[in-house]
């Protein structure tokens, strides 16, 4: 069966514009979790669902950032007035919901601010 | 908050021969899962090895084997007979419950592993 999946592969935005990010889990998780991938600070969780809701949104690092997921599947990350410290690869995982579950990675976004 | 380090930010290894990355890890909990990722230049986050923490067996998958020594808090990863396709990022992870049903991974800075022909 399909893997999760991301898109875009790569996008290039300017400073202050806003950005969408796409992630389409494995059919059938529950679970889905947003990890930011950066130089300076490594793999960071950002955000985590269960169905539509989000009960974990800790690691999300300011209020530009949001994150929706709609019909327990596909998710969206938004980030409003891009600033080049937002220069990342943000990746998304799907696991189901279980302490044993194995968290599947997506192939990333690589989202860069000029 | 739990922590996870990777002391090694570059390591290379003859092919077919063996060579071993280290974690190290920070934690009060008793339950809990470590990991070993590989992620190939694509930046597909691949799992290599999984081990339970309350399991004392160190966790094996082909040529890949863990050194799980719980009262150190180390997870060191062996990788046997390289292969030229084991070159990749590895990343080291800790996971366990985070609350609100989160089972969120906390993963180190990663070792970049070069395979040299």
């Amino acid at each position: 069966g399909a893997g999760v999946s991301q898109s875009p592969s790569n996008k290039v935005t300017e400073k202050g514009k806003d950005v969408e990010l796409r992630c389409d889990p494995i059919s059938g998780h529950t679970a889905l979790y947003w990890y930011r991938q950066s130089l300076g600070q490594g793999l960071e969780f950002l955000i985590y669902f269960q169905g539509n809701s989000a009960p974990d949104k800790s690691g999300l690092p300011s209020d530009r950032f949001s994150a929706e997921r709609t019909g327990g599947s596909v998710s969206t990350l938004t980030i409003q007035r891009t600033q080049q410290e937002d220069s990342a690869v943000y990746l998304c995982a799907s696991s189901l919901r279980s302490k044993v579950a194995e968290q599947f990675f997506g192939p990333g976004t690589r989202l860069t601010v000029l | 908050a739990q922590t996870v380090t990777q002391s090694q930010p570059e390591m290379s290894v003859q092919e077919a021969e063996t060579v071993t990355l280290s974690c190290t890890y920070d934690t009060s909990e008793s339950d809990y899962y470590l990991f070993w990722y590989k992620q190939p230049p694509s930046r597909q986050m691949i799992l290599v090895i999984r081990q339970e923490a309350y399991k004392q067996q160190n966790a094996t998958e082909n040529r890949f084997s863990v050194n799980f020594q719980k009262a150190a808090k180390s997870f060191s990863l062996k990788i046997s007979d390289s292969q030229l396709g084991d070159a990749a990022m590895y990343f080291c992870a800790y996971r366990t419950y985070s609350g609100a049903g989160s089972y969120q991974l906390t993963f180190g800075k990663g070792t970049k592993l070069s395979v040299i022909p």
